[in-house]
């Protein structure tokens, strides 16, 4: 059963764009949704994290969105950039913070020059 | 460099073989995760441990084992190796554990792959 549904897979975006990756959760007791960017040949790194008692939360050209009726959250880069080229991956969990991360499967953003 | 230190980068072995994948923790972390990243299963968690004792256990193999030494360091033993096996392994660690931390971040090494031929 995954837990974390990620969408797209892939995405190509032109630079200057906004790259729209989306999440989608079942289960309620997820309190903490980190999001992860890899490069390749490194490990994941966080890039920013959304508590659900916000509905937004905004990272210089980074923003989370949530929506917690519909248990989906969103990561928004605007103003896409080459170096921005990565693969994403959203989590969850319950408790609060790092233990018991489910990822999504990941998708892998190519911007575009 | 995130402070996470894993060895060996890469590693080839023949299906039935037994290997110990190493992790140095950052300085200062207590908690020590194990993920497995494969192509169709994303990034999957094996295993936790905190200041050596085991925290929490994820889809973790009997196959496969770990633990956390004295001096925090961690090691994931995987024995009776299968093709399916082949992927990258990686380690994780972060300071605390639980609701101990308002903002308790796993910070991750940059992997060992392993390839089971």
């Amino acid at each position: 059963q995954q837990q974390v549904k990620q969408s797209p897979q892939s995405l190509i975006v032109q630079k200057g764009g906004i790259s729209i990756i989306n999440c989608a959760y079942e289960n309620t007791a997820f309190d903490y949704f980190p999001w992860y960017q890899q490069f390749p040949g490194k490990g994941p790194a966080l890039l920013i994290a959304i508590r659900p008692d916000v509905s937004e939360k905004k990272e210089g050209r980074f923003t989370i969105s949530f929506n917690k009726s519909a248990k989906q959250f969103s990561l928004h880069i605007m103003d896409s950039q080459p170096g921005d080229s990565a693969t994403y991956f959203c989590a969850a969990s319950s408790g609060g913070g790092a233990d018991g991360l489910t990822f999504g499967k990941g998708t892998h953003l190519i911007i575009q020059p | 460099d995130s402070g996470v230190t894993q060895t060996p980068k890469h590693l080839i072995t023949a299906t039935g073989q037994r290997v110990t994948l190493r992790c140095s923790p950052r300085s200062g972390d207590l908690s020590v995760y194990w993920y497995q990243q494969s192509l169709d299963q994303g990034l999957q968690f094996l295993i936790q441990y905190y200041n050596g004792e085991e925290r929490a256990k994820g889809n973790i193999l009997e196959r496969f084992s770990a633990q956390q030494f004295p001096d925090l360091h961690s090691e994931l033993n995987l024995s009776s190796l299968e093709l399916g096996d082949s992927a990258l392994y990686f380690c994780a660690s972060s300071l605390k554990t639980g609701r101990l931390s308002g903002a308790n971040v796993l910070t991750f090494g940059a992997g060992s792959r392993l390839t089971v031929l």
